[in-house]
């Protein structure tokens, strides 16, 4: 069964810290890796990684994949408030169709 | 990408009615996507919706339950029937970017069922 799994459930840190998220998964014909950041109700997109070793990069925030040992992980650094969300992390794959697969996702709450 | 609205953005509704949620995206998409968020949990697809055929449900959902709509390439409905507080949820929809491997979510709505 395809399964995204992520860690840590839920991270408390404070303003300026740097924060390390992982997602690991055992999916079926893997496509790519998705990074959402969930503040309210919808998940707005961050990255997307289809290539291993290949950093993305957006600001205080990157994100790596590697496909050998099935895990991308986001960093953050120099926290700030605005930080504060649930980050989900997302593989597609094409098992029959091609869908999506979420993880549960990590609550971090940056204090200032 | 282009961009999605949902409606209502929230409602509060009892037991055993109805309530059908409206997604418009502002350009024409091929494929769009219904999941649903409960409490504390991570989003499950519940079907795809492409424009001129019947909706792809997920295992665990049905057409009866969730009943789709897909009139054309920029609208989409998604009705929750019968409902119970277990379907107290955030419901969202998406559509994929170019390439298909981007997915863009809508605003979302949130429904508690009493």
């Amino acid at each position: 069964e395809d399964k995204v799994v992520q860690s840590p459930l839920s991270l408390v840190v404070h303003e300026g810290d740097t924060v390390t998220l992982n997602c690991s998964y055992e999916v079926t014909n893997f496509r790519s890796l998705l990074w959402y950041k969930q503040e309210k109700k919808a998940p707005t997109f961050l990255f997307m990684l289809t290539s291993s070793g290949i950093e993305k990069k957006s600001g205080r925030l990157s994100s790596i994949l590697d496909k050998k040992e099935l895990f991308s992980i986001l960093n953050i650094t120099a926290t700030q408030t605005g930080d504060s969300a649930i980050y989900l992390c997302a593989v597609g794959a094409t098992s029959g169709t091609y869908k999506y697969i979420f993880g549960t996702g990590t609550r971090l709450k940056v204090l200032a | 990408s282009a961009v999605i609205s949902q409606k209502p953005s929230r409602d509060i509704c009892q037991r055993g009615t109805s309530l059908t949620i409206q997604c418009q995206v502002d350009s024409q998409v091929t494929m769009m996507f219904w999941y649903r968020q409960q409490p504390g949990q991570s989003l499950t697809l519940i079907a795809t919706a492409n424009q001129g055929s019947e909706a792809t449900y997920e295992s665990g959902f049905v057409i009866d339950k969730f009943p789709i709509s897909r009139p054309n390439l920029t609208f989409s409905t998604l009705t929750v029937s019968n409902m119970s507080p277990e379907d107290s949820s955030i419901y969202l929809c998406s559509h994929r970017g170019g390439g298909l491997d981007t997915q863009y979510f809508g605003p979302g709505t949130r429904l508690t069922v009493l």
